[in-house]
């Protein structure tokens, strides 16, 4: 399996500002996803995020809020813009699996607190 | 649309004894996997075990094993001999083969082993 890391692990944000939160992966991968998980809840795919092209989000998740990053096949970024309280979350980067494609490997996460 | 839905919020259970969480899915498509993945206080989501559709052999891995039962559309999780370290959320999760990646999360169920 992947070794995925994130930074930063946490943050405390102010109202109205953006963090960027890099994902680094230990091998070379097709596909990124970016996961958010609200306080007590389930998780919500953000986007997905492929090499050399634009991100693909879900419903409800937008560019201009949550804009993505892929420069190369081991590294990805998310950026949570202009944040409301709202947004607090834990963010989570996977990666498909190199052997089984349906499989997901997923960082630790990085938890957000916008007060 | 997939829906994933775990009807258990919390469960408990003593050191060593046996304990099935339960999970329901809908999808109308033939090619899918399946998918149990725990995540503990560390936040670190980790991938318990996985179901091809396919198959008709339920899948093990060491402890943990699941009852797949596709025309009720049920997929539950068996923890046998449980530890204390088994306490977590554990989530229930569905990709189908023309979407790899989208997983589509349960809402998980909290997990306590007592000792």
């Amino acid at each position: 399996s992947a070794v995925i890391s994130q930074k930063p692990s946490r943050d405390i944000c102010q109202r109205g500002t953006s963090l960027t939160i890099q994902c680094q992966v230990d091998s070379q991968v097709t596909m990124m996803f970016w996961y958010r998980q609200q306080p007590g809840q389930s998780l919500t795919l953000i986007a997905t995020a492929n090499q050399g092209s634009e991100a693909t989000y879900e419903s409800g998740f937008v560019i201009d809020k949550f804009p993505i990053s892929r420069p190369n096949l081991t590294f990805s970024t998310l950026t949570v813009s202009n944040m409301s309280p709202e947004d607090s979350s834990i963010y989570l980067c996977s990666v498909e699996s190199t052997t089984r494609g349906d499989e997901q490997y997923f960082g630790p996460g990085t938890r957000l607190t916008v007060t | 649309a997939q829906t994933v839905t775990q009807s258990q919020p919390e469960m408990s259970v003593q050191e060593a004894e046996t304990v099935t969480l339960s999970c329901t899915y809908d999808t109308s498509e033939s090619n899918y996997y399946l998918f149990w993945y725990k995540q503990p206080p560390s936040r670190q989501m980790i991938l318990v075990i996985r179901q091809e559709a396919y198959k008709q052999q339920n899948a093990t891995e060491n402890r943990f094993s699941v009852n797949f039962q596709k025309a009720a559309k049920s997929f539950s999780l068996k923890i046998s001999d449980s530890q204390l370290g088994d306490t977590a959320m554990y989530f229930c999760a569905f990709t189908h083969g023309t979407s790899y990646g989208k997983l589509t999360f349960g809402q998980g169920t909290i997990l306590t082993v007592h000792p």
